[in-house]
């Protein structure tokens, strides 16, 4: 199957920085990637679809300028936490399709802000 | 609301057993639904895809039921293994939505040798 990676696994950051992950299609071309977030025992939550070329289309209650997301490529989504606060601690996961509507996921990147 | 509800938070079964885990949604008018495994600090993995004019879909051990009527979905493991404990995530996708995923809280499953 189709390989999504993701960039960094773990990132451990002060309150008030920004923090940038990186998803990636290593194998396929991707004009859609979607950005979930996950808290401790509970289930994903769909944040934001990133669309190549265009701008990222937020789910409700989702700070847009919070959560910075640029696709600039059809490989490459990324994702900006703005001045990350212990509350964004969390597991941020991405997605994409291939082919057909099997969605492929990263592994997974655990944020910690202090 | 869209509403998803996986029956039990934990499942706990004996190596060999038929383990049952099952999604029942609300409010949703889903194209297809789809089950994950998730493991420990882990992205979810594919398993299982059915369509809403699909009623049973098989691959290896694994199978998935669909009843539109009852808004439930049973995923079936027979001959469980220890090997296959982890979390199960079941996701509808549909409407005008099509591609984005909602996910089911998922049930934690454990298969004791």
């Amino acid at each position: 199957g189709a390989v999504v990676s993701q960039h960094p696994s773990r990132v451990i950051c002060k309150s008030g920085t920004s923090v940038k992950i990186e998803c990636r299609s290593l194998d396929f071309q991707a004009t859609t990637m979607f950005w979930y977030r996950q808290f401790p025992k509970q289930s994903l939550m769909l944040m934001a679809t990133s669309n190549e070329g265009s701008k990222a289309t937020y789910e409700q209650g989702v700070e847009k300028d919070k959560f910075l997301i640029n696709h600039a490529s059809l490989t490459l989504s990324t994702l900006t936490v703005t001045s990350a606060h212990p509350e964004d601690s969390s597991f941020y996961i991405c997605s994409a399709y291939d082919r057909g509507d099997e969605q492929f996921f990263g592994p997974g990147t655990r944020l910690t802000v202090l | 609301s869209q509403k998803i509800e996986q029956n039990s938070e934990a499942l706990n079964i004996q190596e060999g057993k038929t383990a049952t885990l099952t999604c029942n949604y609300t409010n949703y008018s889903p194209a297809y639904l789809q089950w994950y495994r998730q493991d420990p600090g882990r992205g979810p993995v594919f398993l299982l895809l059915i369509r809403e004019n699909e009623k049973e879909k098989r691959k290896e051990r694994l199978k998935v039921t669909f009843d539109t009527t009852l808004k439930q979905s049973l995923f079936h493991i027979t001959a469980s293994q220890p090997a296959d404990s982890a979390t199960y995530l079941c996701a509808l996708a549909g409407g005008t939505s099509y591609g984005k995923l909602t996910f089911g809280q998922g049930t934690i499953l454990t298969v004791h040798p």
